[in-house]
């Protein structure tokens, strides 16, 4: 199973909105509704941030949102702070009943 | 407090055999589903292994299938990942996660432990 494809870098001022694709095939976040995405700051364990497509956990801000067309995911932050910068991650579930991360998104807030 | 706390990792030559494990805090273990969830130096992460509540489904990575066993004891609130036959690209941080929702799939990996390093090398 091949790593879902997520931009290397992306960047953004304090308070801009920035997203962050997450792009697969029909066999995994095409196929189905069960996308997340995680943050991890350096030397930290991830975060969940966003479940089965866009479905925040408690406590995480509203801010951020996520998103699903064809076989690509997306999450977007609005209001970029300086805690946001961070590696964030998408991950699907399979057709091979097994999960598959993206390659990682370094988030820089400028 | 709702915890997960992995053990076991280290330093081991090629080829040899490991045993991790995560103890769980603070929630109703024998509830939920778990995973073990790896993150080479550097690298992103990778999904390793899931074991569903009752033990009665377990899914594996093709790159650790046959070498590695996911196992888990309720009794104990815990969760175990048998490691044989151990490669250098197995080296990395080795987590826990619970699966928070009831839906086979999902994958929403909520509380995550700390990790363990496990390094393998001559």
């Amino acid at each position: 199973q091949s790593a879902l494809t997520q931009p290397a870098s992306v960047s953004g001022s304090p308070g801009q909105s920035i997203t962050i694709s997450c792009t697969g095939t029909s066999s995994d976040v095409g196929g189905y509704n069960y996308v997340s995405w995680y943050q991890q700051h350096p030397g930290k364990a991830p975060k969940l941030m966003i479940y089965e497509v866009s479905n925040r956990p408690s406590g995480v801000p509203d801010r951020f949102s996520g998103s699903k067309s064809g076989n690509t995911a997306s999450l977007t932050i609005s209001g970029l702070q300086a805690e946001d910068e961070a590696d964030y991650y998408c991950s699907s579930y399979t057709s091979s009943s097994s999960w598959v991360f993206g390659g990682g998104t370094k988030l820089t807030v400028l | 407090e709702v915890q997960l706390v992995e053990s076991g990792g280290g330093l081991v030559q090629p080829g040899g055999s490991l045993r991790l494990s995560c103890a769980a805090s603070g929630f109703t273990f024998s509830s939920y589903s778990m995973n073990w969830v790896r993150q080479a130096p550097g690298k992103g992460l990778e999904w390793v292994s899931y074991i569903s509540s009752s033990s009665s489904t377990i899914y594996y990575a093709d790159s650790v299938k046959g070498r590695f066993t996911i196992s888990r004891d309720n009794a104990k609130n815990s969760l175990y990942l048998q490691m044989n036959s151990l490669r250098d690209e197995d080296t990395a941080v080795y987590y826990c996660a619970r699966d928070f929702s009831m839906i086979v799939g999902s994958g929403a990996f909520d509380i995550w432990g700390q990790g363990t390093m496990v390094t393998v090398s001559s």
